[in-house]
């Protein structure tokens, strides 16, 4: 079994929706991340957390909202889904700090029309 | 800030043929710094990584060298295959400054192998 699994793989919505995209790791880590990737942007974080009480915005957080409910599940939300938010999303999780492996899931392709 | 910068792909080789992509950083502190390869479909995982300068990263046939001197991290591999074909990414995590807790990636540089 993956050691991160995001749920679901791929999803259509429309402008307006609130959609929640899920994550779960087996890794045992504390930290975890929320990352889109753009065509020709490589990756930008939107959230990360340390543990459970512990979650920070990232580079691009506006419109977006999180939800750490254990140390292995990390969800992140739309509330009012928009164009400029069609990506692909990742999430990943480190035992440590930065200079750690991260290891990421295999990710949700959200498409907002 | 740091900054991550990769040259722009797509690359396309041949099987067997030597590959380079080059990778400079600009960082505040001392960074470490790391190659992340993205298979068609899958998520990103770590092919190597460097701690300090002139230590040399290396994994599958891939290696790569920190040159603090000229702020570099380049991937290099001898002779590449088909199932090399992918989307490469550098990054760099700066363990000072209050910034340790993230990675800063470059845009990535897709790679096609033909046989």
């Amino acid at each position: 079994d993956a050691d991160v699994t995001q749920t679901p793989r791929n999803r259509i919505t429309k402008t307006g929706k609130r959609i929640m995209l899920e994550c779960s790791q087996t890794k045992g880590h504390d930290r975890m991340y929320w990352y889109r990737q753009d065509p020709g942007l490589g990756l930008r974080l939107i959230y990360y957390s340390f543990d459970v009480k512990d979650i920070n915005k990232g580079e691009i957080s506006d419109g977006y909202s999180v939800s750490r409910q254990a140390q292995a599940k990390f969800s992140l939300s739309l509330e009012s889904a928009i164009p400029n938010q069609t990506a692909l999303y990742f999430c990943a999780t480190s035992e440590t700090g930065g200079w750690d492996e991260q290891y990421f899931g295999p990710g949700t392709r959200l498409t907002v029309t | 800030g740091n900054s991550v910068t990769q040259m722009e792909g797509p690359v396309t080789l041949s099987e067997e043929a030597f590959l380079t992509i080059n990778c400079t950083y600009t960082a505040t502190g001392y960074p470490s710094l790391f190659w992340y390869v993205q298979y068609p479909g899958e998520g990103l995982q770590l092919l190597l990584k460097a701690t300090k300068a002139d230590d040399k990263g290396s994994n599958k046939g891939f290696e790569a060298t920190y040159r603090k001197e000229t702020t570099s991290f380049h991937l290099e591999k001898g002779s590449v295959q088909v199932s090399d074909s992918a989307v490469y990414f550098c990054a760099l995590s700066d363990l000072s400054g209050g910034s340790n807790y993230k990675l800063t990636f470059g845009k990535g540089t897709l790679l096609t192998v033909n046989p």
